[in-house]
């Protein structure tokens, strides 16, 4: 079965450092990929998606990811995180002619200012 | 103001009843998605619809059951059948034009006495 796999489940950072988050999925076709962002108190929101072209792509709060497609993985990457940034993040991949996504199990990024 | 309505916020379920959740969208989406929430295990997905009068199982479907008979409403009934209920259950919805870029509800969480 395709599965998402994330492989950080809680990350503690101080502002100003680097974060990577990793995903990784499991299907051998053609996929979408997506980031997901919930910030404390508010709905799920997408943070990033990947379609096809250029493998980096940005999202909103200058966030990037990153795929790679022989690894299978879709990690992604912020130069310096903020208090602000403090929220759980998903990975989702979306089968090709497909409705049906499938999310990770969520990393939690505590950020301390 | 368009969005998404998941109404109740809180539901408690006495044991042997169903319960329904209501989803309730006005951003004129043809898809809708029902995710069940726990935590550590990120979304697991149990129904979408694609269309009116159409809906697929999802990875987790058993023990619930789901209804599209207008575009704009997509309820998800919490059955007897369900052992263990207790979760956050959040609905989505999204275009087809623009597959798996969902717009989430603000959730319910749903508790057994």
């Amino acid at each position: 079965a395709q599965s998402v796999s994330q492989h950080n489940h809680h990350v503690i950072l101080s502002e100003a450092a680097s974060l990577e988050l990793g995903c990784n999925y499991s299907y051998g076709g053609t996929v979408n990929l997506f980031w997901y962002v919930q910030y404390p108190g508010q709905h799920l929101q997408l943070l990033l998606k990947y379609f096809s072209g250029d493998p980096l792509v940005k999202g909103i709060k200058g966030f990037e990811a990153e795929f790679i497609k022989s690894k299978f993985s879709f990690n992604l990457r912020k130069p310096s995180v903020q208090w602000s940034d403090t929220a759980e993040y998903f990975c989702a991949v979306l089968m090709a002619s497909s409705y049906k996504l499938i999310f990770g199990s969520g990393t939690r990024l505590l950020v301390r200012p | 103001d368009g969005g998404i309505t998941q109404s109740p916020k809180y539901l408690f379920r006495k044991e042997g009843q169903n319960v329904t959740l209501s989803c309730e969208q006005n951003l004129n989406h043809d898809a809708m998605y029902w995710y069940r929430q726990d935590p550590g295990q990120g979304l697991r997905l149990i129904y979408y619809s694609q269309i009116v009068n159409d809906f697929q199982k999802g990875d987790i479907a058993e023990g619930y059951s789901v209804s599209r008979e207008k575009k704009e409403s997509f309820p998800l009934t919490v059955t007897s059948a369900q052992k263990n209920p207790t979760a956050f259950y959040l609905c989505a919805s999204s275009a087809l034009s623009v597959q798996g870029e969902l717009f989430f509800g603000s959730g319910t969480q749903l508790s057994v006495l």
